[in-house]
């Protein structure tokens, strides 16, 4: 599975837009890019998910170049509730015997 | 809310003794995944179930185990329990099969404290 490269911590004040780039250089032809959220002491939750260009739903965007080298998380107007640990995994999603791989993800502090 | 349910939340054990932990999948999910989340690291996958049957597994000894059963709810069974085994033990649900995008949705976990 591709590894992925994502910053440890990143901090931002409420209502403010917040882009977390993810790099993961040798991903392969048939890997899509999906990103977790995860409170402390639940489970990931399911952000979005996406293979090229752009996607967008009703919490977040995902930025993917043409070369899909690197993917950016943007969350719109964040929120104190937004503070959370971003996790970026790139691998496979269809077949069976998929595992997704975490890597520590993005601690998003978010202050008054 | 994904659907997916764990028990127990919380539980305590002794080194040595076993455990077992159970998971429902969400409605329709024919897929269950197991990872363990030690403190400050993300989860790492243990096994999966497709219909009942192993169908891939981590970097896990064989004193972890697993089921799945026909209503595709499943247990994780871990023997010999060691200290380093305290952890978040999350299942994740999925619908495989359908030669599309399978995304898997996570429950809340159960915490495992062994003394």
């Amino acid at each position: 599975l591709a590894k992925t490269t994502q910053p440890i911590s990143m901090d931002s004040y409420e209502g403010q837009e917040v882009n977390i780039t993810c790099s993961h250089n040798n991903i392969a032809t048939n890997d899509y890019i999906t990103w977790y959220q995860q409170f402390p002491s639940q489970g990931p939750r399911f952000i979005i998910q996406g293979y090229k260009t752009k996607v967008t739903n009703e919490v977040a965007s995902l930025f993917i170049p043409a070369d899909r080298k690197s993917s950016t998380l943007s969350l719109p107007r964040v929120s104190l509730s937004d503070t959370a640990v971003y996790y970026c995994l790139v691998g496979p999603v269809t077949g069976g015997g998929n595992k997704l791989t975490f890597g520590t993800g993005t601690q998003l502090k978010v202050e008054l | 809310e994904t659907g997916v349910t764990q028990s127990p939340t919380h539980l305590i054990k002794t080194r040595g003794q076993q455990v077992t932990l159970r998971c429902s999948s969400q409605s329709g999910h024919n897929t269950v995944s197991w990872y363990q989340q030690a403190l400050g690291q993300g989860p790492q996958f243990i096994f999966q179930y497709y219909r009942e049957e192993e169908n891939g597994r981590g970097n896990f000894p064989p004193r972890f185990s697993g089921l799945q059963f026909p209503n595709y709810s499943s247990e994780l069974n871990v023997n010999a329990l060691e200290l380093d085994d305290s952890a978040l033990y999350l299942c994740a649900s999925s619908l495989a099969g359908r030669g599309d995008q399978e995304t898997q949705y996570f429950g809340p976990g159960t915490r495992l404290l062994v003394l």
